[in-house]
């Protein structure tokens, strides 16, 4: 069963603090890896798109990480702003057709003062 | 502004009742998604729709039955709404179908059944 684990569940950090999200997953064969960014009461927002080609993607502060071979990506958010205070959820999708997904359950990350 | 809109963005309703969920986008986007996301915040796909036709259909009860009048609305319609219905329901498009292709969301609508 295609699965996407997500850690921490939640997460408290200063502000212009670093911090780093983590993703296993179990989808095979794999397409694509995503980071969305979900704040309370919206949409999730696309932060990066990843191949099983690609090491790294960043975007702004946020920076991305995948290993292919063992399954793994990571999020590392650089020096933490309060707007970063939202849920973090890392997808995969399998190649094919019909676009079906997997969704992570999400890092809920709180940025404070 | 380009966007994917639902609405309404909250509905209260009781028990037994027929509602709408409303979906359009105008991205030109040639897919688009219900998406339910429970209260442990965890999205699960409903439906898919490629040009108006059907595409994906998870394992959802037939009182939820999904329209497509064309490739830039998808509406949901859910029939005799039960108490494990409330979720928040999200809309997104893409262009494609191959999984290859960034998804935009909606803003969702929070559906609470009373």
């Amino acid at each position: 069963k295609n699965q996407v684990e997500q850690s921490p569940q939640s997460l408290i950090i200063l502000e212009g603090k670093n911090c780093t999200l983590q993703c296993n997953y179990t989808v095979s064969p794999f397409s694509n890896l995503r980071w969305y960014k979900q704040d309370t009461g919206r949409g999730p927002v696309s932060l990066t798109i990843m191949t099983f080609s690609e090491n790294t993607k960043s975007n702004g502060r946020y920076t991305a990480t995948l290993d292919a071979d063992t399954k793994q990506s990571s999020l590392h958010i650089t020096a933490s702003q309060l707007s970063d205070s939202a849920s973090y959820i890392c997808v995969v999708s399998a190649p094919g057709g019909g676009n079906k997904l997997t969704f992570g359950t999400g890092t809920q990350l709180k940025v404070e003062l | 502004d380009t966007a994917v809109s639902q609405t309404p963005k909250y509905l209260v309703t009781q028990m037994g009742n027929d509602k709408s969920i409303k979906c359009e986008q105008n991205l030109g986007h040639d897919t688009m998604y219900w998406y339910k996301q429970d209260s442990k915040k965890f999205l699960k796909i409903m439906f898919s729709y490629n040009n108006k036709e059907l595409i994906i259909n998870e394992t959802v009860p037939n009182r939820f039955s999904p329209k497509s009048p064309d490739k830039a609305h998808l509406n949901l319609h859910i029939n005799s709404l039960e108490l494990g219905d409330s979720a928040v329901y999200f809309c997104a498009s893409s262009q494609g179908t191959g999984g290859g292709y960034g998804y935009t969301f909606g803003s969702g609508t929070r559906l609470t059944v009373v």
